[in-house]
Protein backbone atom coordinates (compact mmCIF):
# COMPACT_ATOMS: atom_id res chain seq x y z
CA UNK A 1 0.00 0.00 0.00
CA UNK A 2 1.30 3.27 -1.04
CA UNK A 3 2.12 5.85 1.62
CA UNK A 4 3.14 9.57 1.63
CA UNK A 5 4.85 11.17 4.25
CA UNK A 6 5.47 14.82 4.28
CA UNK A 7 7.50 17.08 6.10
CA UNK A 8 9.08 20.96 6.24
CA UNK A 9 9.26 23.99 8.23
CA UNK A 10 5.67 25.32 9.37
CA UNK A 11 6.11 28.64 10.39
CA UNK A 12 8.17 31.25 7.94
CA UNK A 13 8.27 34.95 7.81
CA UNK A 14 7.47 36.88 4.20
CA UNK A 15 9.71 36.59 1.59
CA UNK A 16 11.28 33.58 3.01
CA UNK A 17 11.10 30.14 0.99
CA UNK A 18 8.44 27.67 1.81
CA UNK A 19 10.22 24.32 1.64
CA UNK A 20 8.67 20.66 1.83
CA UNK A 21 9.27 17.08 0.74
CA UNK A 22 7.42 14.17 0.55
CA UNK A 23 8.38 10.71 0.69
CA UNK A 24 6.56 7.79 -1.19
CA UNK A 25 6.84 4.07 0.35
CA UNK A 26 5.13 0.81 -0.32
CA UNK A 27 4.72 1.72 -4.31
CA UNK A 28 6.55 1.95 -7.30
CA UNK A 29 7.70 5.65 -7.98
CA UNK A 30 8.12 5.61 -11.60
CA UNK A 31 5.31 5.73 -13.90
CA UNK A 32 3.14 8.56 -12.00
CA UNK A 33 2.78 12.00 -11.66
CA UNK A 34 3.97 13.63 -8.31
CA UNK A 35 2.02 16.70 -7.13
CA UNK A 36 1.69 19.71 -4.49
CA UNK A 37 -1.50 20.92 -3.54
CA UNK A 38 -3.02 23.49 -1.18
CA UNK A 39 -5.64 24.63 0.61
CA UNK A 40 -5.90 28.21 2.76
CA UNK A 41 -7.58 27.37 5.81
CA UNK A 42 -11.50 27.34 5.45
CA UNK A 43 -11.38 27.27 1.81
CA UNK A 44 -10.46 25.06 -1.08
CA UNK A 45 -7.79 23.17 -3.14
CA UNK A 46 -5.36 24.60 -5.65
CA UNK A 47 -3.17 22.64 -7.38
CA UNK A 48 0.26 23.77 -7.32
CA UNK A 49 2.27 21.72 -10.07
CA UNK A 50 3.70 17.95 -10.96
CA UNK A 51 6.64 15.99 -11.32
CA UNK A 52 7.53 12.97 -13.00
CA UNK A 53 10.30 10.65 -12.41
CA UNK A 54 12.01 11.91 -15.32
CA UNK A 55 11.73 15.02 -13.64
CA UNK A 56 9.28 16.43 -16.32
CA UNK A 57 7.46 19.13 -14.49
CA UNK A 58 4.12 21.09 -15.20
CA UNK A 59 3.05 23.91 -12.69
CA UNK A 60 -0.05 26.28 -11.77
CA UNK A 61 0.67 29.52 -14.04
CA UNK A 62 -0.64 31.51 -10.63
CA UNK A 63 2.57 30.74 -9.04
CA UNK A 64 4.91 29.19 -11.59
CA UNK A 65 7.21 32.01 -11.12
CA UNK A 66 8.16 31.51 -7.28
CA UNK A 67 7.92 27.22 -7.43
CA UNK A 68 10.12 24.88 -8.13
CA UNK A 69 9.50 21.04 -7.83
CA UNK A 70 11.78 18.56 -8.15
CA UNK A 71 12.59 15.05 -7.62
CA UNK A 72 15.32 12.38 -5.53
CA UNK A 73 14.49 9.09 -7.41
CA UNK A 74 17.57 7.29 -5.65
CA UNK A 75 15.38 7.91 -2.04
CA UNK A 76 11.67 7.89 -3.79
CA UNK A 77 11.01 11.93 -2.62
CA UNK A 78 9.87 14.78 -4.38
CA UNK A 79 9.89 18.51 -3.01
CA UNK A 80 8.79 21.95 -2.98
CA UNK A 81 10.28 25.23 -2.95
CA UNK A 82 7.73 28.36 -3.07
CA UNK A 83 10.05 31.45 -3.42
CA UNK A 84 9.07 34.99 -1.59
CA UNK A 85 6.44 33.91 0.64
CA UNK A 86 3.45 35.99 2.12
CA UNK A 87 0.49 35.55 4.52
CA UNK A 88 -1.54 34.66 1.12
CA UNK A 89 0.84 31.31 0.94
CA UNK A 90 -0.77 30.34 4.82
CA UNK A 91 -2.22 26.98 4.03
CA UNK A 92 -2.12 23.48 4.77
CA UNK A 93 -0.06 21.85 2.13
CA UNK A 94 -0.56 18.28 0.79
CA UNK A 95 1.59 15.98 -1.58
CA UNK A 96 -0.01 13.17 -3.64
CA UNK A 97 0.08 10.87 -6.39
CA UNK A 98 -0.97 11.33 -9.45
CA UNK A 99 -2.44 8.52 -11.95
CA UNK A 100 -2.08 9.44 -15.74
CA UNK A 101 -3.88 6.41 -17.34
CA UNK A 102 -2.17 5.50 -21.15
CA UNK A 103 -5.24 5.73 -22.76
CA UNK A 104 -7.21 9.17 -21.71
CA UNK A 105 -5.35 12.52 -20.95
CA UNK A 106 -6.64 12.99 -17.82
CA UNK A 107 -5.03 12.25 -14.08
CA UNK A 108 -6.63 12.05 -10.89
CA UNK A 109 -4.60 12.33 -6.98
CA UNK A 110 -4.59 8.81 -4.82
CA UNK A 111 -3.32 8.53 -2.24
CA UNK A 112 -2.50 12.13 -0.68
CA UNK A 113 0.17 12.96 2.07
CA UNK A 114 -1.07 13.37 5.77
CA UNK A 115 -1.02 17.63 4.74
CA UNK A 116 1.36 20.02 6.44
CA UNK A 117 0.57 23.17 7.92
CA UNK A 118 2.59 26.40 6.69
CA UNK A 119 2.05 29.77 8.31
CA UNK A 120 3.10 32.62 6.79
CA UNK A 121 3.65 35.59 9.36
CA UNK A 122 6.12 38.45 10.51
CA UNK B 1 -8.77 28.25 -16.53
CA UNK B 2 -11.34 26.19 -16.22
CA UNK B 3 -13.68 27.24 -13.64
CA UNK B 4 -15.54 24.46 -11.29
CA UNK B 5 -18.72 25.34 -9.37
CA UNK B 6 -20.25 23.40 -7.14
CA UNK B 7 -23.79 23.16 -5.58
CA UNK B 8 -25.33 23.82 -3.00
CA UNK B 9 -22.39 24.93 -1.33
CA UNK B 10 -23.96 23.31 1.86
CA UNK B 11 -26.19 20.83 2.49
CA UNK B 12 -27.70 19.33 5.36
CA UNK B 13 -29.02 15.74 5.20
CA UNK B 14 -29.76 12.64 7.80
CA UNK B 15 -28.88 9.27 8.12
CA UNK B 16 -30.78 6.99 5.11
CA UNK B 17 -31.16 10.28 2.59
CA UNK B 18 -30.28 9.69 -0.77
CA UNK B 19 -28.06 12.88 -1.45
CA UNK B 20 -26.97 14.70 -4.84
CA UNK B 21 -23.94 17.45 -5.61
CA UNK B 22 -23.66 19.05 -8.56
CA UNK B 23 -20.45 20.42 -10.36
CA UNK B 24 -20.43 22.25 -13.07
CA UNK B 25 -17.49 23.19 -15.28
CA UNK B 26 -17.04 26.69 -17.31
CA UNK B 27 -16.04 24.76 -20.47
CA UNK B 28 -16.17 21.40 -21.50
CA UNK B 29 -14.36 18.25 -20.00
CA UNK B 30 -15.28 15.79 -21.77
CA UNK B 31 -15.59 12.64 -18.86
CA UNK B 32 -12.29 14.29 -16.75
CA UNK B 33 -13.88 14.89 -13.55
CA UNK B 34 -13.22 13.18 -10.55
CA UNK B 35 -14.44 13.38 -6.65
CA UNK B 36 -13.30 13.62 -3.58
CA UNK B 37 -14.64 13.61 -0.10
CA UNK B 38 -12.24 15.57 2.73
CA UNK B 39 -12.90 14.93 6.28
CA UNK B 40 -12.18 17.70 8.96
CA UNK B 41 -8.38 17.51 9.85
CA UNK B 42 -7.47 15.11 7.12
CA UNK B 43 -6.64 15.17 3.29
CA UNK B 44 -9.01 14.38 0.78
CA UNK B 45 -9.71 11.01 -0.63
CA UNK B 46 -10.32 10.20 -4.00
CA UNK B 47 -14.07 8.81 -4.49
CA UNK B 48 -14.77 8.27 -7.86
CA UNK B 49 -12.85 9.01 -11.18
CA UNK B 50 -13.69 9.83 -15.02
CA UNK B 51 -16.88 10.86 -14.05
CA UNK B 52 -18.23 7.74 -13.20
CA UNK B 53 -15.61 4.98 -12.26
CA UNK B 54 -15.90 3.65 -8.40
CA UNK B 55 -12.45 3.66 -6.91
CA UNK B 56 -11.29 0.51 -5.38
CA UNK B 57 -12.43 0.30 -1.50
CA UNK B 58 -15.32 2.99 -2.22
CA UNK B 59 -18.66 1.76 -0.68
CA UNK B 60 -21.16 1.40 -3.90
CA UNK B 61 -23.35 3.91 -2.24
CA UNK B 62 -21.38 6.04 -3.89
CA UNK B 63 -22.17 7.01 -7.67
CA UNK B 64 -21.01 9.27 -10.53
CA UNK B 65 -22.41 10.67 -13.61
CA UNK B 66 -22.50 13.12 -16.40
CA UNK B 67 -20.26 14.39 -19.34
CA UNK B 68 -19.15 17.75 -20.81
CA UNK B 69 -20.00 20.20 -18.45
CA UNK B 70 -22.39 19.15 -15.67
CA UNK B 71 -21.40 15.76 -13.25
CA UNK B 72 -23.49 14.79 -10.42
CA UNK B 73 -22.09 12.92 -6.98
CA UNK B 74 -24.79 10.80 -5.71
CA UNK B 75 -24.70 9.04 -2.27
CA UNK B 76 -27.73 6.31 -2.41
CA UNK B 77 -27.83 5.96 1.11
CA UNK B 78 -26.43 8.38 3.91
CA UNK B 79 -24.25 6.63 6.52
CA UNK B 80 -22.92 8.92 9.28
CA UNK B 81 -19.24 8.18 8.54
CA UNK B 82 -20.36 10.32 4.86
CA UNK B 83 -20.76 13.67 6.75
CA UNK B 84 -17.84 16.12 5.07
CA UNK B 85 -16.79 17.67 2.53
CA UNK B 86 -17.03 17.20 -1.03
CA UNK B 87 -14.78 18.76 -3.93
CA UNK B 88 -14.86 18.09 -7.71
CA UNK B 89 -11.78 18.59 -9.62
CA UNK B 90 -11.20 18.64 -13.89
CA UNK B 91 -8.62 16.99 -15.08
CA UNK B 92 -9.04 18.15 -19.06
CA UNK B 93 -6.38 20.94 -19.06
CA UNK B 94 -4.09 22.30 -16.98
CA UNK B 95 -3.76 24.01 -14.64
CA UNK B 96 -5.94 21.42 -12.77
CA UNK B 97 -8.53 23.05 -11.00
CA UNK B 98 -11.03 22.25 -8.03
CA UNK B 99 -14.73 23.26 -7.61
CA UNK B 100 -15.02 25.24 -3.50
CA UNK B 101 -16.63 22.04 -2.25
CA UNK B 102 -19.96 20.98 -0.88
CA UNK B 103 -20.26 20.83 3.26
CA UNK B 104 -22.56 18.18 3.83
CA UNK B 105 -23.87 17.88 7.53
CA UNK B 106 -26.10 16.54 9.61
CA UNK B 107 -29.71 17.66 9.85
Amino acid sequence: QVQLQQWGAGLLKPSETLSLTCAVSGGSFSGYYWSWIRQPPGEGLEWIGEINHSGSTNYNPSLKSRVTISVDTSKNRFSLKLNSVTAADTAVYYCARGYRPRVAATIWFDPWGQGTLVTVSS
Amino acid sequence: DIQMTQSPSSLSASVGDRVTITCRASQTISSYLNWYQQKPGKAPELLIYTASSLQGGVPSRFSGSGSGTDFTLTIGSLQPEDFATYYCQQSYRTPLTFGQGTRLEVK
